[in-house]
């Protein structure tokens, strides 16, 4: 099993729809959770960070851990074409120095 | 304000030959360091990580190797590249455990 898992896609919707992204992990003892979003070529830049269960919103995305369900997802409302990436989720496992990232989920937003 | 400086942008070497890749970081003390490598349509894997001056943590054994001789200043190194190190290589810092990862702009490298 690996220690974090997101679905590769490609992850489509229409331009002003709502995007679902998920990522799910192995290590319960897990405390901190990023997503990082990717353009093709570039290095990946951090959107959210979220520590505890719950939601947490930032202008257009939203961030949601369920450590109970070892998952934490992220929500992009009114997508935008700009927002065709691939986005990544990265966990912290336990008390550790490593942060490790799952092979990342790519989304097109089509106008 | 912090930055983090990574260089060369490119990098074409042949096989065999030896590697040096740094990254520096500005504006912070005592950093914790890492190096990531990305292949060609795959996710990012942990390489090495380092808490402080001379603390390295190798993830995934191989032809690679890492030093920290300064503070701010992370070194991945190689004796004789593969053809199998080819990628994307990304030094990232953050100020401790839990906190915000921030990459470099990377060093895409070229094996042939």
């Amino acid at each position: 099993q690996k220690e974090v898992e997101q679905n590769s896609g490609p992850l489509s919707v229409p331009e002003g729809a709502i995007a679902s992204l998920n990522c799910t992990y192995s290590d319960r003892v897990s405390q901190s959770f990023f997503w990082y979003r990717q353009y093709s070529g570039k290095s990946p830049e951090l959107i959210m960070s979220i520590y505890s269960n719950g939601d947490k919103e930032d202008g257009r995305f939203t961030a949601q851990l369920n450590k109970a369900s070892q998952y934490v997802s992220l929500l992009i409302r009114d997508s935008q074409p700009s927002d065709s990436a691939t986005y990544l989720c990265a966990v912290q496992p336990g008390n550790t120095g490593k942060l490790i990232f799952g092979q990342g989920t790519t989304l097109q937003v089509k106008p | 304000s912090q930055t983090i400086h990574q260089w060369p942008a490119t990098l074409v070497q042949p096989v065999g030959s030896p590697l040096s890749l740094e990254c520096t970081v500005e504006g912070t003390s005592n950093p914790n360091l890492y190096w990531y490598r990305q292949a060609a349509g795959r996710g990012l894997q942990l390489l090495f990580y380092s808490v402080g001056i001379g603390q390295i943590s190798s993830e995934v054994p191989q032809n690679l190797s890492a030093s920290r001789p300064q503070d701010r200043q992370f070194i991945l190194s190689s004796k004789k590249l593969l053809l199998s190190d080819s990628g994307f290589y990304l030094c990232a810092w953050r100020v401790g455990p839990n906190e915000k990862l921030f990459f470099g702009s990377g060093t895409q490298l070229s094996v042939l």
